[in-house]
């Protein structure tokens, strides 16, 4: 399978811990994206890397969350001290760099904080 | 701050009925896509359109994209069973450098057999 792969798929969680959520992107594209999507809403943006380089954070993401791209391969987004509030799907994209390429998205990590 | 409006926000309909689900904004995108998600899954492009004025047509359904780029339309003829889901227009900034998609939001459709 060559599509966006995401691991966990389900995670449930203590309040106050911490979770780590992996991506892996369409091996040559060079965009990757994370969204959180809550329960009948769409999509959020949370933010954007271009190979390696975190060039775009939305301010949705609070510094309890932090995401990395090491080697612009697989990303990894972490939330810290999690709270209720965090319970939502975490989707992953990727597309190639280019005006108007299409993104193609992951399964989604569905978060649950008890 | 762009948006996307999209309408109806849930339509349940007979299996062989037609419908059409409209997605407006009152900003211009350079593009715009179009995506299915089922529950717990991701969202799944089922179409792009770039050019205002653009028709696509995918079997049953037919997309259009507004001649000012500010709003599409999804048109499903014949519905079945199977399009059940969340349907998802999302439009990309025009001239954007991240090129990230700005999501609506949102029409849950259910076909009834």
């Amino acid at each position: 399978d060559t599509g966006v792969s995401q691991d966990p798929r389900h995670k449930i969680t203590k309040r106050g811990q911490n979770v780590t959520f992996r991506c892996d992107p369409i091996s040559e594209h060079n965009r990757l994206y994370w969204y959180r999507q809550t329960l009948g809403q769409g999509p959020e943006f949370l933010t954007y890397f271009q190979n390696e380089a975190q060039l775009e954070k939305s301010r949705l993401l609070s510094d309890r969350f932090s995401a990395e791209r090491p080697k612009g391969s697989f990303s990894t987004l972490e939330i810290q001290r999690t709270e209720q509030g965090d319970s939502a799907m975490y989707l992953c994209a990727s597309s190639r760099f280019g005006q108007n390429t299409e993104a193609f998205f992951g399964q989604g990590t569905r978060l649950t904080v008890v | 701050t762009q948006l996307l409006e999209q309408s109806p926000q849930f339509l349940s309909i007979q299996e062989g009925e037609n419908l059409t689900v409209y997605c407006n904004s009152s900003s211009v995108f350079s593009s715009l896509q179009w995506y299915r998600q089922e529950p717990g899954e991701g969202p799944v492009l089922l179409v792009t359109v770039v050019t205002g004025g653009e028709v696509k047509k995918l079997k049953r359904l037919t997309f259009q994209f507004g001649d000012a780029r500010k709003d599409s339309s999804l048109h499903i003829t014949a519905a079945q069973p199977g399009d059940t889901g969340l349907y998802l227009c999302a439009g990309s900034s025009y001239g954007g450098a991240t090129n990230k998609l700005i999501f609506g939001t949102g029409t849950l459709l259910a076909v009834q057999p």
